[in-house]
């Protein structure tokens, strides 16, 4: 089983849609989890970050989290083509000091 | 507030070669921690170090090297280059664990020849 889970996608989604991004995990002492979004060409940057079990919200997006079914998600609420990326799901290996896992990402496709 | 600086951008290299990635933290971020991301395998880690120490190891062969500066300044080393090294290097800083949000270079582009 792999340790970050994502479905590689497209996800296809219509201008003023909401995208759902799914991220599932394998490490149960995971701590932290946060989502990146890379654009072609470039490198990640940081959108969303989650350490406790429930939703989190910033602007158009919110992060969930379930540790019980190691699963973390993602929604874009009014999703614009300039959302159309890869993202970038990461999680912390077991313990207080282990590193960033990231899954193969998903690639968002926004259509006007 | 600058962000992480990586150099160079782009490296040509041929096989056998051996190469040094250099990367910049944010200021005040103490833990680097470096990746390799190529199109099959996504972003695979390297290692990481805070405080001039290595506290992390991924799982790539004793080729690749890195080390971390007082100023926490960190540089990667790849020894006897191989095709396979072609990729986007991507270095990471965070404020102390590599479980904090880390906040990525633009990377350094190895192509190998």
């Amino acid at each position: 089983q792999k340790e970050v889970e994502q479905n590689s996608g497209p996800l296809s989604v219509p201008e003023g849609a909401i995208a759902s991004l799914n991220c599932t995990y394998s490490d149960r002492g995971s701590q932290s989890f946060f989502w990146y979004r890379q654009y072609s060409g470039k490198s990640p940057e940081l959108i969303m970050s989650i350490y406790s079990n429930g939703d989190k919200e910033d602007g158009r997006f919110t992060a969930q989290l379930n540790k019980a079914s190691q699963y973390v998600s993602l929604l874009i609420r009014d999703s614009q083509p300039s959302d159309s990326a890869t993202y970038l799901c990461a999680v912390t290996r077991g313990g207080s000091q282990g590193n960033l896992i990231f899954g193969k990402g998903t690639k968002l496709s926004v259509k006007p | 507030k600058a962000g992480v600086t990586q150099t160079p951008r782009y490296l040509i290299k041929t096989r056998g070669q051996q190469v040094t990635l250099s990367c910049s933290p944010i200021s005040g971020h103490r833990s680097v921690s470096w990746y390799q991301q190529t199109p099959g395998q996504g972003l695979q880690f390297l290692f990481e170090y805070f405080s001039e120490t290595q506290r992390n190891k991924g799982n790539f062969p004793g080729r690749f090297s890195g080390r971390q500066f007082s100023n926490s300044r960190s540089e990667m080393n790849v020894s006897t280059l191989e095709l396979g090294d072609s990729a986007l290097y991507l270095c990471a800083s965070s404020l102390r664990q590599s479980n904090q949000p880390q906040h990525f270079g633009d990377g350094t582009r190895l192509s190998i020849l």
